[in-house]
């Protein structure tokens, strides 16, 4: 079966310092990968989707960056963090061929940026 | 881009009561998606559900796509229902309703 990590769950991180969050997919191959954020409980805003390895389209002009080194793997970084940015952040998946089975959520990362 | 509109924004049920909650959206999807999210954060599946109905225990939806809405059915409510329930609609790029949150009180 297809499960989804995502880590670290929770992160404090002082205003200009680097970030780095990973989500890794398993038991799948070439799947959709998608970064969400939602901020103030409420409301998730897509950042990021990519189909496949190296391809990235950003939905929203931001502070933040993605990359898919590995056909599995989703990173979202920042080299300087904004107060700005602090939010809960969800990494999801789905199938390229179809989406009978819609998209499934990781455990998310909350970020405060101090 | 597909809007999705949730109603109610708040309800707050007493422990055993039904309610019904509806997503419509503005253009023809293909995907249509309930979302349970528990105080942790955790997004929980609960539907896919682009036309017909469904059910899973307490839990049902039906979506009719020719008038472009959806209806989550919760019966029997309990206090672990509590949380913020997403509908997501679309083609392509999941976009998602603003949710509605649920309050169960015992």
């Amino acid at each position: 079966s297809q499960t989804i990590h995502q880590w670290p769950a929770t992160l404090v991180q002082p205003v200009g310092s680097p970030l780095s969050l990973e989500c890794t997919v398993e038991g799948t191959s070439n799947p959709n990968l998608y970064w969400y954020r939602q901020a103030a409980g409420r409301g998730l805003q897509l950042l990021f989707y990519s189909v496949g390895i190296g391809q990235i389209s950003s939905e929203v002009p931001q502070n933040l960056s993605a990359s898919r080194p590995q056909d599995r793997q989703f990173i979202l970084s920042s080299k300087k963090l904004l107060l700005s940015d602090s939010g809960f952040y969800l990494c999801a998946w789905s199938l390229t061929e179809g989406q009978d089975y819609g998209y499934t959520f990781g455990s998310g990362t909350r970020l405060t940026v101090v | 881009g597909i809007q999705v509109e949730q109603s109610p924004p708040d309800l707050i049920l007493q422990e055993g009561a039904n309610s019904t909650l509806r997503c419509n959206f503005s253009d023809s999807v293909n995907n249509l998606q309930w979302f349970h999210q528990n105080p942790w954060g955790q997004l929980i599946n609960l539907f896919y559900i682009p036309s017909g109905t469904k059910q899973n225990g307490r839990l049902s939806a039906t979506t009719v796509a020719t008038e472009r809405y959806s209806l989550l059915y919760i019966s029997s409510s309990q206090t672990t229902d509590s949380g913020v329930y997403f509908c997501a609609a679309y083609n392509n790029d999941m976009r998602f309703g603003a949710g509605t949150r649920l309050t169960v009180k015992p």
